[in-house]
């Protein structure tokens, strides 16, 4: 079974410095991997994405991710925090099944971001 | 840019009533799911629905869960007999294939079960 490992429920930056948000996932075959952030009483909106091709994925709001098929991970990183990065951040995994993925879902990590 | 609509964005419950939540897929998504996150826990999958019928279910879908695509255009999930613990957010997604394409969330509708 398909599982998302996130390490650290908290992670606290100051204002321009650098996010690293971790992620390690489990599967038997390469996954479909993916980041969502939820600002508070929202919904979850894609970050980025990885479905094959390159292994360093850019997202929006100069959010990136590589994948990194040895160490099982994929990491989220922003190289200057900004004070509305401040959300929760969800790691997730799905197979490569012909239809029907279902997301199965890290823990969440909050970010803070101090001025 | 289009949006997963959910209806209502709260809603409070007697335990033992019958709650219906609403959705409005992306209208070319194919692929329908409902997700739901208890306060303080990670985001569960629940069921997913390709043509007309359910795919993939979790052992959180029970009996006291089903749902329907009654007209072409709305997505529901209905729980028959409400529990204390089904309390929390109900996210519903669609998606326009495989998980390639990602899958777009709406903003969920927040049930309170007292």
């Amino acid at each position: 079974a398909q599982s998302v490992t996130q390490l650290g429920s908290h992670v606290s930056v100051s204002e321009g410095a650098l996010v690293l948000l971790r992620c390690n996932y489990s599967s038997s075959v390469p996954p479909y991997l993916f980041w969502y952030v939820q600002y508070p009483n929202q919904g979850l909106q894609l970050l980025l994405k990885y479905t094959s091709a390159a292994t360093l994925v850019k997202g929006i709001n100069d959010f990136e991710a590589e994948f990194k098929k040895s160490e099982t991970s994929f990491h989220l990183t922003k190289p200057s925090a900004h004070m509305s990065d401040a959300a929760e951040y969800f790691c997730a995994v799905s197979d490569r099944r012909e239809y029907g993925n279902k997301l199965v879902f890290g823990a969440g990590t909050i970010l803070r971001v101090k001025s | 840019e289009p949006e997963v609509t959910q209806t209502p964005s709260h809603q409070v419950t007697q335990m033992g009533q019958e709650v219906i939540l609403r959705c409005v897929p992306i209208s070319n998504h194919l692929y329908f799911y409902w997700y739901r996150q208890i306060l303080g826990q990670k985001v569960e999958f629940l069921v997913s629905f390709y043509n007309n019928e359910i795919s993939e279910k979790s052992e959180i879908f029970d009996d006291q869960f089903s749902v329907e695509r009654p007209d072409g255009s709305n997505f529901t999930l209905k729980i028959r007999s409400t529990k204390l613990e089904d309390s929390a957010m109900y996210f519903c997604a669609s998606s326009e294939g495989t998980g390639a394409y990602g899958y777009t969330f709406g903003s969920g509708t927040r049930l309170t079960v007292v």
